[in-house]
């Protein structure tokens, strides 16, 4: 079946560090792909997303890149903050008849240090 | 949060006995979701509903029943509630190619 495994946490680093979290999948067909962000107590809420292989998505300066030929979608950010300490969360859909069920991995706990 | 309420956003109950958790959304959004959410499992689906009395199984509803009377309202039901069942439980939507979460449920079964 489908799946997305994820780089295991926790991860800790400095302030200003780079970032770096893993993200391959298997899928059978052709996967939109999403970074998921879940802040303590919260829900999940939308980091970026990618529909095709090649596509970039960003956002805060985040980043991913859909990687078909590897089958990845790591995420990246040059630069973090203390309030980007979360859990992230890697997903595909495979959009099954039109409902986005989603495919989770089992998420990273990211601490950023001051 | 895509006008996503949960209720009630903790519970804690004892085994054997029925729970439901409410789903609200004030958008007239057509699909919906459950998913838990357990340490090291990320999230799974438990069921979604595509529609008023349209609902069908997800990765784990062995345990579940939903239900789907209006459009605003998906109910999540444990007919008897097991230790295994202690989980956080979110509610989903989808829509403008997204998927919005709401703010979560944790249940605590003892």
């Amino acid at each position: 079946g489908d799946s997305v495994t994820q780089m295991e946490g926790p991860v800790t680093l400095s302030e200003e560090a780079f970032l770096t979290i893993n993200c391959t999948y298997t899928a059978t067909g052709y996967p939109s792909l999403f970074w998921y962000v879940q802040y303590p107590g919260e829900g999940l809420q939308l980091l970026l997303k990618a529909t095709k292989a090649d596509d970039k998505g960003s956002n805060k300066g985040f980043e991913a890149t859909y990687r078909k030929e590897t089958t990845s979608f790591h995420l990246e950010k040059g630069s973090v903050q203390v309030s980007d300490s979360a859990v992230y969360f890697c997903a595909l859909s495979l959009d099954s008849g039109s409902a986005r069920q989603l495919t989770f991995g089992s998420g990273t706990q990211l601490t950023v240090l001051p | 949060d895509a006008g996503i309420t949960q209720s009630p956003r903790h519970k804690v109950t004892e085994t054997g006995t029925p729970v439901t958790l409410r789903c609200h959304q004030t958008e007239n959004h057509r699909y919906m979701y459950w998913y838990r959410q357990d340490p090291g499992h990320g999230l799974r689906l438990i069921h979604y509903s595509y529609g008023v009395k349209d609902t069908d199984k997800g990765e784990v509803s062995d345990g579940y029943s939903v239900s789907r009377s209006k459009t605003e309202d998906f109910l999540l039901t444990l007919e008897s509630a097991t230790s295994s069942q202690t989980s956080v439980y979110f509610c989903a939507i989808s829509a403008q190619g997204r998927t919005f979460f709401g703010q979560g449920t944790r249940l605590t079964v003892v």
